[in-house]
């Protein structure tokens, strides 16, 4: 049980476009998600705290408006990179904490992004 | 959130009990020590959390000092598979709160 999966688990794309990672909770419902982004050889960072049904709400230095988060549903959190640069190239990883319990956060496989 | 501090790594021989440290000195009376691990290139695995008693599951063992100014993860049989960072965090046990993942201890189990 508590399993998390991330789609797309890698993406490459040029500098300027957009991308869209997905989030889902597979065998559980999620009212809270959380995004984080791990550079290499350093631990996660906290970008996100996504909740259903209302707006995120960003860390200290995350721009809200390059890295959109939706929490459509109780299964399914979105964030999409938008104009992506090469310095957002990075390892994105998410996690989801089960509505009935409400505390232990279960993490997604990760999605690593390379922006070219 | 209290801080960790955790040695950045240690070496365990493969079949021997691998027992990572932890220090939370400045640990709150209701907040609680989470233990995660991170293989490469792969999300963290939530391993095992407590309050002050010990702790067990299939994974590990936690054990943490009278104090809580402190705990120790066990692995009671390393393979080579438990080869992975391991992070210790502490946290409110109250609600979907953030997690904050200091730098963890590098786990090697050596053949």
């Amino acid at each position: 049980g508590a399993v998390v999966s991330q789609h797309p688990s890698w993406v490459i794309c040029k500098s300027g476009t957009s991308v869209k990672i997905e989030c889902r909770s597979l065998d559980f419902q999620a009212t809270t998600m959380f995004w984080y982004r791990q550079f290499p050889k350093q631990s996660l960072m906290l970008m996100a705290t996504s909740n259903e049904g209302s707006k995120a709400t960003y860390e200290q230095g995350v721009e809200k408006d390059k890295f959109l988060i939706n929490h459509a549903s109780l299964t399914l959190s979105t964030l999409t990179v938008t104009s992506a640069h090469p310095e957002d190239s990075s390892f994105y990883i998410c996690s989801a904490v089960p509505a009935v319990e409400g505390e232990t956060q279960y993490f997604g496989p990760g999605t690593r992004l390379l922006v070219l | 959130d209290a801080k960790t501090t955790q040695p950045p790594s240690m070496d365990c021989a493969e079949g021997r009990a691998a027992n990572l440290p932890c220090n939370h000195s400045t640990i709150s009376g209701n907040e609680y020590v989470y233990w995660y691990r991170q293989i490469h290139s792969q999300g963290p695995q939530y391993i095992i959390h407590g309050l002050k008693n010990n702790e067990t599951n299939e994974m590990a063992s936690l054990i943490i000092t009278e104090d809580r100014k402190s705990s120790t993860l066990i692995l009671p049989h390393a393979t080579l598979r438990d080869t992975a960072v391991y992070y210790c965090i502490v946290r409110v046990f109250q609600g979907a709160q953030k997690l904050v993942f200091g730098q963890g201890t590098r786990l090697t189990i050596n053949p």
